[in-house]
């Protein structure tokens, strides 16, 4: 039960767009179409962004999306605006009803 | 609204006991897997434990197996975790959230537990 693969920073200029990988295996990212990215601002509980892989929940603005390929999930934030700036963590399904976090990524806008 | 209040935390001693609650508000409750999250200070998520909507199905990260027993109370909409034989590595802010289908739409805000002698 190894955590999930993040960088551990990037950072952006406002209007950039960034991406943000989360690099599994094939018993966990490789296998389902599962992972979900939250955000986190400091002493703040997580908000979920993105579902199963590339869905938005109602409310989150359209400038997040996210994608897979093989064993890596990707998080991409277009449009950057200071309020992005946060904590961002991967989560997938990794069999037998167990869940997996990423290690997080701290987003910071330049 | 959706509410998700966790109680309980605190300082314990090595070694020790702590039971957290989960009260849960403005959603049907008994209808979804729920979890705890784990958070060490300055540190990311970890995926603690998950339970069935009837709790007859209980899954455990290998660090607290055999140590930690989540439970619910589906007609007091809440949602519970025996934490025994705690140990310094224990010490998080310690988040419920509700689990539809693999996503975690709700978070409580955490209560901490420290453990430390």
């Amino acid at each position: 039960q190894s955590a999930l693969t993040q960088p551990a920073s990037v950072s952006g200029s406002p209007g950039q767009s960034i991406t943000i990988s989360c690099t599994g295996t094939s018993s966990d990212v490789g296998s389902y179409n599962l992972v979900s990215w939250y955000q986190q601002h400091p002493g703040k509980a997580p908000k979920l962004m993105i579902y199963e892989g590339s869905k938005r929940p109602s409310g989150v603005s359209n400038r997040f999306s996210g994608s897979k390929s093989g064993n890596t999930a990707s998080l991409t934030i277009s449009g950057l605006q200071a309020e992005d700036e946060a904590d961002y963590y991967c989560c997938s399904y990794a069999g037998s009803s167990t869940l997996m976090f990423g290690g997080g990524t701290k987003l910071t806008v330049l | 609204e959706v509410q998700l209040v966790e109680s309980g935390g605190g300082l314990v001693q090595p070694g020790g006991s702590l039971r957290l609650s989960c009260a849960a508000s403005g959603f049907t409750f008994s209808s979804y897997w729920m979890s705890w999250v784990r958070q060490a200070p300055g540190k990311g998520l970890e995926w603690v434990a998950n339970i069935k909507q009837d709790g007859s199905e209980k899954y455990y990260v290998d660090s607290v197996k055999g140590r930690f027993t989540i439970s619910r109370d589906n007609a007091k909409n809440s949602l519970y975790l025996q934490m025994n034989s705690l140990r310094a590595e224990d010490t998080a802010v310690y988040y419920c959230a509700s689990l539809e289908a693999v996503r975690y739409d709700y978070w409580g805000q955490g209560t901490l537990v420290t453990v430390s002698s």
